[in-house]
């Protein structure tokens, strides 16, 4: 079971909107800034998203938003390239760990 | 550029040792938090340590009292010492830079294969 909650898939067509959410508490998503990791086939993690800040290299069609005790990664104007597992974290004041969510499969019909 | 690049993974026996580096470069290395992060075929990203600028470090329950992790600041290196392996410790492991909770970056992972 993980700290953080996900979609456990979601889908959309190209070109289309979608948003990804990743749910905590007051001592994780509520404190500090929450990450977002694509993982493309069990390659490596790329960084997509630092809470609002969007990393260099990162197309602006990405973006983050944080409401209390749950964060979003949306993703506007879908793109095939963008089909993937994406995972987020943030630090856990209280468990003094990092916590992650369990991932959600983005397809790209 | 940040690079980070991890070596020394390998195939070990249950009840092994082994020892994961990560040579970093393109930042200031003593000034972030470090992390291990694995991940076991088909499972998610789970976090394994992390050791602050300050020296502090930090340990998933599963890991305590098995592995240390450590930093040498003039060599720019960061070390995961894995003892009393087991087989569920199989898993590629990553080594990440953070900032007030977000990875920054990313190494590109090391293969550590616990089977006798």
């Amino acid at each position: 079971q993980s700290a953080l909650t996900q979609e456990a898939s979601v889908s959309g067509t190209v070109g289309q909107k979608v948003t990804l959410s990743c749910t905590g508490n007051s001592d994780n998503i509520g404190t500090y800034t929450v990450g977002w990791y694509q993982q493309i086939s069990h390659g490596a993690p790329k960084t997509v998203m630092c809470g609002n800040s969007l990393p260099s290299g990162i197309p602006d069609r990405f973006s983050g938003s944080k409401s209390g005790t749950t964060a979003y990664l949306t993703i506007s104007g879908l793109q095939p390239e963008d089909e993937a597992d994406y995972y987020c974290s943030t630090w856990d004041r209280s468990l003094l760990v990092q916590v992650f969510g369990g991932g959600t499969r983005l397809t790209v019909l | 550029e940040v690079q980070l690049v991890e070596s020394g993974g390998d195939l070990v026996q249950p009840g092994g040792s082994l020892r994961l580096s990560c040579a970093a470069s393109g930042f200031p290395f003593n000034v972030f938090t470090m992390h291990w992060v694995r991940q076991a075929p088909g499972k998610g990203l789970q976090y394994v340590s992390n050791i602050l600028s300050n020296g502090n470090t930090y340990y998933a329950d599963f890991v305590k009292g098995r592995f240390t992790i450590s930093k040498d600041n003039s060599k720019n290196t960061l070390w995961l010492e894995m003892g009393s392996l087991r087989a569920e410790d199989t898993a590629v492991y990553y080594c990440g830079r953070t900032q007030d909770g977000s990875f920054l970056d990313w190494g590109q992972g090391t293969l550590v294969t616990v089977s006798s």
